[in-house]
């Protein structure tokens, strides 16, 4: 069965870096484009990043864009999200999702990884 | 990337039908059959019930359906029952290849 399993999230200072990672299994990873999609405490979900299958087109919202960079490697079956100059509003579960293939939608979730940025 | 409008809340009892809408723009909704719906329950992962504005994935009950009409998108849950009591998020594929999302909307079932 799929399973995306996140990890890496943790109390990190305002200005500093952090890196996410995705680990997938029970499908074939390098056939799927992955996003990265976030949801603040008590708030709605937020889209985040998309990767290719490939890693060759990548994607970001505005209120990461410059800050946030997407990978994966496909021989891990890893994704990853390494987020840079982290901001108090960064603060967040965060969650990678598989796309569905063609239907620009994402069929499966992970259980997300909580990101506090806090002095 | 503004975010889609939806109602914050929407009730029904069992047995009755509700339906969430979903207003965006010409640059998504109206412009993309590309309209999704994830329910949440407290404490879990989203799960997709509504792609391609009116597919169901496998498993999802029939009682969920979903349309669109110009910039709106609508997820209709007929015959109501407990366990749909959750958080609904609807979200479009748009343009400059970005996603947004609906600020969610609670059902509660009475």
């Amino acid at each position: 069965q799929v399973q995306l399993v996140e990890s890496g999230g943790g109390v990190v200072q305002p200005g500093r870096s952090l890196r996410l990672s995705c680990t997938a299994s029970g499908f074939t990873f390098s056939d799927h484009a992955m996003h990265w999609v976030r949801q603040a405490p008590g708030k709605g979900l937020e889209w985040v990043s998309f990767i290719s299958y490939d890693g060759t087109r990548k994607y970001y919202a505005d209120s990461v864009k410059g800050r946030f960079t997407i990978s994966r490697d496909s021989s891990r079956a890893t994704l990853y999200l390494q987020m840079n100059s982290l901001r108090a509003e960064d603060t967040a579960l965060y969650y990678c999702a598989r796309d569905l293939t063609n239907f620009y939608s994402f069929d499966y979730w992970g259980l997300g990884t909580l990101v506090t940025v806090s002095s | 990337q503004s975010a889609l409008t939806q109602p914050a809340s929407v009730s029904g009892s069992p047995g009755q039908s509700i339906t969430i809408s979903c207003t965006g723009t010409s640059s998504d909704v109206g412009g993309y059959n590309y309209v999704s719906w994830y329910q949440q329950h407290p404490g879990k992962a989203p799960k997709l019930m509504i792609y391609e504005v009116s597919n169901r994935p496998s498993g999802v009950s029939n009682r969920f359906s979903g349309s669109k009409s110009g910039n709106t998108a609508s997820l209709t849950i007929s015959g109501l029952q407990a366990e749909d009591e959750a958080d609904y998020y609807c979200t479009s594929f748009a343009r400059s290849s970005t996603w947004v999302f609906g600020g969610g909307t609670t059902l509660t079932v009475l």
